[in-house]
């Protein structure tokens, strides 16, 4: 079935420093890929999604790029705020057999914390 | 302003009864799902709609049960049979195109005693 793997958390960095989020992906078909963030207690939002091979998605100075060679789609941000500080979730949707998507396959989620 | 709207934010049962946890949206959009979050798990989908009066299970439905009689609601019960049903339930909307982004309403955390 559908997969997506993270790397597990908590990362914790500096404010102003550099951050890599790893995701793979296991998937039938051709998917899409998000990045949602999370903040507490609160629901999702999406910080940006890619729906092809090559695709960059970004918002709010975080970047993604979809790879399909090595199946990853890693989140990155060139220098960090302590506003950043979150819970981000990778994910990913196929097309189901009736046409739309069944739903996201998320990964474990990895707690970001930003140090001033 | 469009978007997603859960309630109540937090919900408290006993062990035995059933709950209903409400989610509407006015983001005319077709598609709708159920997720559950327990930490350090992610999030994990337990039912989804597509169009009013059908739905599919997802990963983990035993115990739940929705129904979709309009397009704007898609109500989630959460059943005795559930062994484990206290986390944060997340309901989400989608336009039914291919991969289309989802959008998430605040979540419902349910306590039961």
């Amino acid at each position: 079935g559908d997969s997506v793997t993270q790397m597990e958390g908590p990362v914790t960095l500096s404010e102003e420093a550099f951050l890599t989020i790893n995701c793979t992906y296991t998937a039938t078909g051709y998917p899409s890929l998000f990045w949602y963030v999370q903040y507490p207690g609160e629901g999702l939002q999406l910080l940006l999604k890619a729906t092809k091979a090559d695709d960059k998605g970004s918002n709010k100075g975080f970047e993604a790029t979809y790879r399909k060679e090595t199946t990853s789609f890693h989140l990155e941000k060139g220098s960090v705020q302590v506003s950043d500080s979150a819970v981000y979730f990778c994910a990913l949707s196929v097309v189901g057999s009736g046409g739309g998507a069944d739903g996201l396959t998320f990964g474990k989620g990895t707690h970001l914390i930003i140090q001033p | 302003d469009g978007g997603i709207t859960q309630s109540p934010k937090y919900l408290f049962r006993k062990e035995g009864q059933n709950v209903t946890l409400s989610c509407e949206q006015n983001l005319n959009h077709d598609a709708m799902y159920w997720y559950r979050q327990d930490p350090g798990q992610g999030l994990r989908l337990i039912y989804y709609s597509q169009i009013v009066n059908d739905f599919q299970k997802g990963d983990i439905a035993e115990g739940y049960s929705v129904s979709r009689e309009k397009k704007e609601s898609f109500p989630l019960t959460v059943t005795s049979a559930q062994k484990n049903p206290t986390a944060f339930y997340l309901c989400a909307s989608s336009i039914v195109r291919g991969t289309d982004t989802q959008y998430f309403g605040p979540g419902t955390r349910l306590t039961v005693l």
